[in-house]
């Protein structure tokens, strides 16, 4: 099983900072990487698919990056509805697929 | 607009089972594979179980294999889980999730429904 390993658990920063998160496979992924957010009480929502594009809808301000094992999310210019928790999944290994552990995103 | 929406969740003893359902709309079900994932209360996400859009091929995560069933009704635009000896570690949030890509499996999940929450206690 692909374990990925996603850091730091925490980050605290201010509206309109950048925030860049880090998810760490622990075997090749190759591109096959997504991102997920999720609110308190909702389901996650598709942010990122094949490391670097954008689902449908998501703003340009949500970028990723990354192929191999290491794999980065960044958002730039943090956006009052943008803290929260935000997962990484793998579908290197389809049918089994994997999540990262979540970094939370907050208000510091 | 798509919607996906859970049901069959709640309280079952070690041991029972619990069948839960997710009836969807606003999209071609038949074309889709359907997958559930779920949550265990303060915890990350866990991948259960995916379904082809005929239903004629079906996977789950190891630690379900053997015990969950999943399925589907494209007549009925409903997919399925039926949950057998169930165990403490089973209790979350079941989220039933659409693949990204019609007539593929893209392995990512681009809708999701809002959950069930299944607690397994005596």
């Amino acid at each position: 099983e692909i374990v990925l390993t996603q850091s730091p658990a925490t980050l605290s920063l201010s509206p309109g900072e950048r925030a860049t998160l880090s998810c760490r496979a622990s075997q090749s992924v190759t591109n096959y990487l997504a991102w997920y957010q999720q609110k308190p009480g909702q389901a996650p929502r598709l942010l990122i698919y094949d490391a670097s594009n954008r689902a449908t809808g998501i703003p340009a301000r949500f970028s990723g990056s990354g192929s191999g094992t290491d794999f980065s999310l960044t958002i730039t210019s943090l956006q009052p509805e943008d803290f929260a928790l935000y997962y990484c999944q793998q579908r290197r290994t389809w049918p089994q697929l994997t999540f990262g552990g979540g970094t939370r995103v907050e208000i510091k | 607009e798509v919607q996906l929406l859970e049901s069959g969740g709640g309280l079952v003893p070690p041991g029972g089972s619990l069948r839960l359902s997710c009836a969807v709309s606003g999209f071609t079900f038949s074309i889709y594979a359907m997958s559930w994932v779920r949550q265990a209360p303060g915890k990350g996400l866990e991948w259960v179980a995916v379904i082809s859009g005929s239903g004629g091929s079906t996977n789950f995560a190891d630690s379900v294999k053997g015990r969950f069933t999943i399925s589907r009704d494209n007549s009925k635009n409903s997919l399925f889980l039926q949950m057998n000896s169930l165990r403490a570690e089973d209790t979350a949030v079941y989220y039933c999730a659409r693949d990204r890509w019609p007539g593929a499996n893209s392995g990512y999940f681009d809708y999701w429904g809002q959950g069930t929450l299944v607690t397994v206690s005596s």
